[in-house]
């Protein structure tokens, strides 16, 4: 069964530093997205993206973040400084007619 | 805005309970209605779905009726198992963003005991 793969599974990093966190989506899938859920909350919409383009974004996504899809199959959230209140799951999904997550990154910055 | 409220975890359950996750909804239009689950370490998965009004959603013994009247689409299952312990999530996406973007509930915890 085809599925959205994410990696790495943890990452810790230090406040100020640049993060990228990377997908592999479903290969036949056009939309891709990037949500993330800070422990204990909800999980929250950050970034859709659609024919190389970004097509929605929420508040949370600020200049700080930015998305890219370098090679086809690759999609990456990259965030420039990281803050401590960036703590959180990342997930990242890919879609035809419905959503499929991946199992989601844990990023920690201390 | 949208949004989706679910009750409180954790549901603590001993094996063959019944089980009802409620989940209630905000949302302008028609919206499609999820459950998401998401078992230890692994990421979210689709459990079920319902696009229209008394619509019903089933998988895994698991269904969720699309209520417009009440606003509601609560999950249930008849017999739980040890194994569908897990994080469940309700989620809709809207006419409004173009059935795009899910807007998720905070989750609710099912604990099965043998």
């Amino acid at each position: 069964e085809p599925e959205v793969t994410q990696t790495p599974s943890h990452q810790v990093t230090q406040m100020g530093q640049e993060v990228i966190l990377r997908c592999v989506p479903i290969s036949n899938h056009l939309y891709f997205y990037w949500y993330r859920q800070i422990l204990g909350q909800k999980v929250e919409f950050l970034v859709s993206f659609y024919n190389n383009e970004i097509s929605e974004k929420s508040e949370i996504f600020d200049d700080q973040f930015s998305v890219e899809r370098p090679d086809g199959s690759n999609f990456t959230l990259k965030i420039r400084s990281t803050k401590l209140e960036d703590s959180a799951m990342y997930f990242c999904a890919s879609k035809a007619t419905e959503a499929f997550f991946g199992q989601g990154t844990r990023l920690t910055v201390v | 805005g949208n949004s989706v409220t679910q009750m409180e975890g954790p549901v603590t359950l001993s094996e063959e309970a019944f089980l009802t996750i409620n989940c209630t909804y905000t949302a302008t239009g028609y919206p499609s209605l999820f459950w998401y689950v998401q078992y230890p370490g692994e990421g979210l998965q689709l459990l079920l779905k319902a696009t229209k009004a008394d619509d019903k959603g089933s998988n895994k013994g698991f269904e969720a009726t699309y209520r417009k009247e009440t606003t509601s689409f609560h999950l249930e299952k008849g017999s739980v198992q040890v194994s569908d312990s897990a994080v469940y999530f309700c989620a809709l996406s809207a006419q409004n963003t173009g059935f795009q973007k899910l807007v998720f509930g905070t989750g609710t915890r099912l604990l099965v005991s043998p």
